[in-house]
């Protein structure tokens, strides 16, 4: 069975810091990992995904992700934060043949202050 | 491109009540997955349609059924509706092809989202 674990539900940083939010994975087949960004009283918008090609992931608005299989971990990194970075951010798995079936983690809320 | 369009977006119904949700895929888009979203459960895969047959289904009670039509457009049905039923309901869209190797890696795009409130 695949599950996600985000650590810590919320995060909170300064305007220009690094943002580093954290998910690990669990996956009996290689993963399919993807992060999602919420903003309030909206859907998912995709950040990046990765599907075993290059490990370091590049997606939009500077964020990007770097898997690690021997830490089984998929974390998401943006070196300077900004103001409307701030959100709810889901760490998302699936596999090959599992469709279109994604299994989210809980969450992180990032709070960005000036 | 419009994007993945969900109507309505907000409900109120009261227990035992059914609803319909419809969703309408990206243009050219084939696979219709939804989801329900509440603050304990987080984000929960209901189900998939491709081709207007469903093709994955999540750990739902029989209450929740949905159905894809023939232009991809798709609806899902939840009857005696209960307290715990109030959720964001997400519904997606993805190219989704056919059944091959990478199919898992197809790229959902995500509607606004329909907010259930069951009174």
């Amino acid at each position: 069975a695949q599950s996600v674990t985000q650590l810590g539900s919320h995060v909170s940083v300064s305007e220009g810091a690094l943002v580093l939010l954290r998910c690990n994975y669990s996956s009996s087949v290689p993963p399919y990992l993807f992060w999602y960004v919420q903003y309030p009283n909206q859907g998912l918008q995709l950040l990046l995904k990765y599907t075993s090609a290059a490990t370091l992931v590049k997606g939009i608005n500077g964020f990007e992700a770097e898997f690690k299989k021997s830490e089984t971990s998929f974390h998401l990194t943006k070196p300077s934060a900004h103001m409307s970075d701030a959100a709810e951010y889901f760490c998302a798995v699936s596999r090959s043949g599992g469709y279109n079936k994604l299994i989210f983690g809980a969450g992180t809320r990032l709070a960005v202050h000036p | 491109k419009a994007g993945v369009t969900q109507t309505p977006r907000y409900l109120i119904k009261t227990r035992g009540q059914q609803v319909t949700l419809s969703c309408s895929p990206i243009s050219g888009h084939r696979s219709v997955s939804w989801y329900q979203q509440t603050p304990g459960q987080g984000l929960q895969f209901l189900f998939e349609y491709f081709s207007e047959t469903q093709r994955n289904k999540g750990n739902f009670p029989g209450r929740f059924s949905g159905r894809q039509f023939s232009n991809s457009r798709s609806e899902m049905n939840v009857s005696t509706l209960e307290l715990g039923d109030s959720a964001l309901y997400l519904c997606a869209s993805s190219l989704a092809a056919t059944r091959v190797r990478g199919v898992g890696t197809d790229t959902q795009y995500f509607g606004p989202g329909t907010r259930l409130t069951v009174l």
